[in-house]
């Protein structure tokens, strides 16, 4: 139990395009889910918290109208990346946290964007 | 937000066990504290979480110090496919019934035959 599945696993998407990320728990419902961004050899760094039916919190630095999130439904929740620039080659992460119940939070598989 | 301290990486010996140490000196009282592991390009895997008390599952123990500003996983038989860097992450309550996991640079453990 408690899988999140990511799609794509991995993506390659032109500069100026943009490429939308789903998550997915696949067993479980979340109200709440979290995007993180990954690059080479660093941690995990939280891009923001999606709350079904609400806005997004976005962390410090994070340009929201670049990142577009949407959680319109308990087990689903996408990032957008707008306008893709070769910088936002990354690991995209997103994690779950099960509504009601477990208190730990579960991770996709996560997705590889490269920007060309 | 607390803090925490990892060493950046620890060696192992396969069928040994890992003793993984964390530092969260300025964790508060309702914080709890988490361990995930990440195996290269993948996803972060949820190991265990504790308040105050020790706990232990079917993959590893906490051991939380009395004054809770330090902890240690303990995975009791290392094996090879345990190699992942390990992440000690304090919960943090971000505000009504959301809280978030900041992720600090964790412990690479390199486990060997």
């Amino acid at each position: 139990g408690a899988v999140v599945s990511q799609h794509p696993s991995w993506v390659i998407c032109k500069s100026g395009t943009s490429v939308k990320i789903e998550c997915r728990s696949l067993d479980f419902q979340a109200t709440t889910m979290f995007w993180y961004r990954q690059f080479p050899k660093q941690s995990l760094m939280l891009m923001a918290t999606s709350n079904e039916g609400s806005k997004a919190t976005y962390e410090q630095g994070v340009e929201k109208d670049k990142f577009l999130i949407n959680h319109a439904s308990l087990t689903l929740s996408t990032l957008t990346v707008t306008s893709a620039h070769p910088e936002d080659s990354s690991f995209y992460i997103c994690s779950a946290l099960p509504t009601g119940g477990k208190t730990e939070a579960f991770f996709g598989q996560g997705t590889r964007l490269t920007v060309v | 937000d607390a803090k925490t301290t990892q060493p950046p990486s620890m060696d192992c010996a396969e069928g040994r066990a890992a003793n993984l140490p964390c530092n969260h000196s300025t964790i508060s009282g309702n914080e709890y504290v988490y361990w995930y592991r990440q195996i290269h390009s993948q996803g972060p895997q949820y190991i265990i979480h504790g308040l105050k008390n020790n706990e232990t599952n079917e993959m590893a123990s906490l051991i939380i110090t009395e004054d809770r500003k330090s902890s240690t996983l303990i995975l009791p038989h290392a094996t090879l496919r345990d190699t992942a860097v390990y992440y000690c992450i304090v919960r943090v309550w971000s505000g009504g019934s959301n809280y978030k996991l900041t992720f600090g640079k964790g412990t690479l453990l390199t486990v060997n035959p």
